[in-house]
């Protein structure tokens, strides 16, 4: 069964200090990797897709990375209101049904 | 690009009152609809998902139900609500089944 997992889970950072987070996955084929930005109380907003390794997608102070195994989230010289928490997914099959398989989320707070 | 429309934004029903929540999308045709539920501090746990008008696929036993009576419409009922169906619900939609998700900005039930 498809598995992804999510690391840190917690990551405080202060304003300006670059950091990265993990998301490793176990597919039988990957069909793309999915990351999204989550605010209290609010829907999956989504940030990119990812199809094969060594893809790289920016947005800002973000940029998302590919690996055969995991994707990394890199968040630079971040600043308070990129504080949320960043979900990654991967299309699969769970069950019966094709489904997108989430991780648990990374909660990121940028400090001012 | 889709919006989906999702609501109410927040509920309180008592144990054993009837659900029902909507969420219409707009936008795009014939789209792939999900309802998820996500736990505090977990990830997305997949419900009901959709391909067509009246076709519904369930994950996991439960004391909800679906139905998609028109293409860009989805619901999601119980008949009598328990404690353990509190959480915040999202609704999702996306093109394909190997494609992004998007997401409403989800409701949060509370059964007391």
């Amino acid at each position: 069964e498809d598995q992804v997992t999510q690391s840190p889970e917690a990551l405080r950072l202060q304003e300006g200090e670059s950091s990265s987070l993990n998301c490793s996955y176990t597919v039988s084929g990957l069909r793309g990797l999915f990351w999204y930005r989550q605010d209290p109380g609010k829907g999956p907003e989504f940030l990119f897709t990812l199809y094969s390794a060594g893809e790289e997608k920016e947005k800002e102070r973000l940029k998302a990375t590919l690996t055969k195994k995991e994707s990394f989230l890199h968040i630079t010289a971040p600043k308070p209101e990129d504080s949320a928490t960043y979900l990654c997914a991967v299309p699969g099959i769970s069950g019966s049904a094709r489904q997108l398989t989430f991780g648990s989320g990374t909660q990121l707070t940028v400090l001012p | 690009s889709q919006t989906i429309h999702q609501w109410p934004a927040t509920l309180v029903q008592p144990v054993g009152s009837p659900l029902s929540l909507e969420c219409t999308v707009e936008g795009t045709s014939n789209p792939n609809l999900y309802w998820y539920r996500q736990a505090a501090g977990r990830g997305l746990q997949l419900l009901f998902y959709s391909v067509g008008i009246g076709q519904i696929s369930s994950e996991v036993p439960q004391n909800l139900s679906a139905s998609r009576p028109q293409d860009r419409q989805f619901i999601l009922s119980s008949k009598k609500l328990l404690l353990s169906d509190s959480g915040f619900y999202l609704c999702a939609c996306a093109t394909g089944l190997d494609t992004e998700a998007f997401f409403g900005q989800g409701t949060r039930l509370t059964v007391v």
